[in-house]
């Protein structure tokens, strides 16, 4: 199986910021790699797929970027509604396994 | 506008078992992958299962496999997961998702249903 893992575990921000969130695979997945944002109590829902390509209705402060192993979520001014979980996902093989996640919370 | 409303969530004692539905709409059901993924209690996602378009070709991961049965009835726009010899570590919100590019995406969500596994 491949493995997933994100850094940091948990960050603090304020609004306005750049923040940056790292996802690595246990071996290539080629950009076989999708974003997803989270908040309590809800559903996940889906923000990058392939990599790079941002989901429609995603506003463009959201990229990403990467292939191989490593891989980037960029959020490029943080908003309020931007405080959640965010979980980078492989779609290379099944299972199709996710990263523990990263939280981003409030400063 | 993309629907999935699951159901058939609850307590259920070790062992038992359990059949969780998810109701498609807004979209052409037999058009698409669809994936069980869980959720259990102050944790992170983990993928349960896909199934193809036509149900034809499944997949499971390791943990329930032997277990669990994803199935689809696309006259009936729903999926289903069948869940046998459960456990306490099933305990989860099952989220039901559509995958929009049948490559391992999950790009619709539904909004879950709890399973509680408890004697």
């Amino acid at each position: 199986d491949i493995q997933m893992t994100q850094s940091p575990s948990s960050l603090s921000a304020s609004v306005g910021d750049r923040v940056t969130i790292t996802c690595r695979a246990s071996q290539s997945i080629s950009s076989f790699l999708n974003w997803y944002q989270q908040k309590p109590g809800k559903a996940p829902e889906l923000l990058i797929y392939a990599a790079s390509s941002l989901q429609s209705g995603v506003p463009s402060r959201f990229s990403g970027s990467g292939s191989g192993t490593g891989f980037t979520l960029t959020i490029s001014s943080l908003h309020p509604e931007d405080f959640a979980v965010y979980y980078c996902q492989q779609s290379y093989s099944t299972p199709f396994t996710f990263g523990p996640g990263t939280k981003v919370d409030i400063k | 506008e993309v629907q999935l409303v699951e159901s058939g969530g609850g307590l259920v004692q070790p062992g038992g078992s359990l059949r969780l539905s998810c109701a498609a709409s807004g979209f052409t059901f037999n058009n698409y992958w669809i994936h069980w993924v869980r959720q259990a209690p102050g944790k992170g996602l983990v993928w349960v299962s896909r199934i193809n378009s036509d149900g034809s070709s499944t997949d499971y991961a390791d943990s329930v496999k032997g277990r669990f049965t994803i199935s689809r009835d696309n006259a009936k726009n729903t999926l289903y997961l069948q869940m046998n010899s459960l456990r306490a570590d099933d305990t989860a919100v099952y989220y039901c998702a559509r995958d929009p590019f049948a490559m391992g995406t999950m790009g619709s969500w539904g909004q879950g249903t709890l399973v509680t596994v408890s004697s």
